[in-house]
């Protein structure tokens, strides 16, 4: 599985873009890149995913080089309920053998007023 | 539509002594995974069920054991516990439909602490 590194944790102010980006050199052919959101005592929500270029849904835009050894979660205008955790992931979900989410350690977004 | 859902929501157990977690999974899905998740951590894959059988397993002991239902409800069981097994432990529900997608629906877990 390819291994991914992200920040641990960013501060932001509320009405501005976050940007994370998370770095996956040995990303293989088939892998997707997905993001999920964990708040405290609470399962991880799926956020979006992708296999390149731009991904945009009414939460969140991946972007992703086409290189694909990073990619980058942008939240517009984030608010005080986007702190969080994000969890950057990489895997092929069509190889029924390794359906299972590999967690790292996440980037701890604090959201201030 | 009701989501993932866990019972209990907390459990307090002393060391040794055994424990089962329920989760039902999401409405039209069929397959069930279990995490941990210890403090500070991300969530740690324990083992998937599919078709009331044990599909994929992570790096855990085999004091760690499941079962799925044929209603696909799902179970997991500890036994002789230990100190460091106090953690969060989450369900997540997928389905045939998600296809090219990692994306699976947790319930709020359980949060195990053993004494």
């Amino acid at each position: 599985l390819a291994k991914t590194t992200q920040p641990i944790s960013m501060d932001s102010y509320e009405g501005q873009e976050v940007n994370i980006t998370c770095s996956h050199n040995n990303i293989a052919t088939n892998d997707y890149i997905t993001w999920y959101q964990q708040f405290p005592s609470q399962g991880p929500r799926f956020i979006i995913q992708g296999y390149k270029t731009k991904v945009t849904n009414e939460v969140a835009s991946l972007f992703i080089p086409a290189d694909r050894k990073s990619s980058t979660l942008s939240l517009p205008r984030v608010s005080l309920s986007d702190t969080a955790v994000y969890y950057c992931l990489v895997g092929d979900p069509m190889d029924t053998g390794r359906r299972a989410l590999t967690f790292g350690s996440g980037t701890r977004l604090q959201v201030q007023p | 539509d009701a989501g993932v859902t866990q019972s209990p929501t907390h459990l307090i157990k002393t060391r040794g002594q055994q424990v089962t977690l329920r989760c039902s999974p999401k409405s039209g899905h069929d397959t069930v995974s279990w995490y941990q998740q210890a403090l500070g951590q991300g969530p740690q894959f324990i083992f998937q069920y599919y078709e009331e059988e044990e599909r994929q397993r992570g790096n855990f002991p085999d004091r760690f054991s499941g079962h799925q239902f044929p209603n696909y409800s799902s179970e997991l069981n500890v036994n002789a516990l230990l100190l460091g097994d106090s953690a969060l432990y989450l369900c997540a529900s997928s389905g045939a439909g998600t296809g090219h997608s990692y994306e699976q629906y947790f319930g709020p877990g359980t949060r195990l602490t053993v004494t």
